[in-house]
């Protein structure tokens, strides 16, 4: 166990839908990750908080949006879902801000399926 | 072109061998490079990381950075078949991103 926990674990869904995924960061961790990884494009930065501030995106669609919490736990709001949409989503988490080696421990994944 | 090329593999190695990991970067300004281990339905799990150019070694494992080439490299001394996994290299630079390779993906034959 990382520490870092994501739920669902698993989501079926069918195109038009919305779904939120959540994840809770290790304790002490202030900023929180999120990664796509789709078997043709691998791992994918979609965007970053630090302690309740957007810090970093990267390619993340405008269907997409993100935030995090006073209690550091983070939300991946995935809207007008297509199939294409359907990848693994990573949360990770680190203690560091933007300096540093800022090591990622990552959760399990939630694993998305548009139907 | 992407930020960190990797080439995906697969790479099928027999017991014991010494393996041989690359990637290449096209930022300069990265300045912290990472390996992480990715098993099967598993989130990946940092291995090493350096900072600039150089080596540095954990038990079977060595990463070495060359910035006048913007190679990056993983070797693993007496692969073992627990070692079978994908492997994802990343860079970063000051900010907070974390740039991925699309990892190469390692079988280790009994």
């Amino acid at each position: 166990d990382s520490g870092v926990t994501q739920t669902p674990k698993h989501l079926i869904t069918a195109t038009g839908q919305r779904v939120t995924l959540r994840c809770s960061p290790r304790s002490g961790d202030l900023s929180v990750y999120w990664y796509q990884q789709s078997l043709d494009q691998g791992l994918q930065f979609l965007i970053q908080y630090y302690n309740g501030e957007e810090r970093a995106k990267g390619n993340i669609l405008e269907r997409f949006s993100a935030q995090q919490f006073p209690d550091l736990h983070s939300e991946l709001n995935l809207s007008s879902l297509e199939l294409g949409d359907s990848a693994l989503y990573f949360c990770a988490s680190s203690v560091a801000g933007p300096s540093g080696a800022n090591v990622l421990t990552f959760g399990a994944g939630s694993r998305l399926t548009v139907l | 072109q992407k930020e960190v090329e990797q080439d995906p593999g697969p790479l099928s190695v027999p017991e014991g061998a010494i393996v041989s990991l690359n990637c290449t970067y096209s930022n300069s300004a990265f300045q912290y490079f990472m390996w992480y281990r990715q098993y099967s339905r598993k989130g990946p799990e940092l291995l090493m990381y350096t900072y600039s150019s150089g080596n540095k070694e954990d038990g079977r494992f060595t990463a070495q950075v060359d910035k006048s080439s913007k190679y990056i490299s993983l070797f693993i001394r007496d692969s073992q078949p627990s070692d079978s996994a994908t492997y994802l290299c990343a860079s970063k630079d000051s900010s907070y991103k974390l740039i991925f390779g699309s990892g190469t993906r390692l079988l280790v034959r009994p």
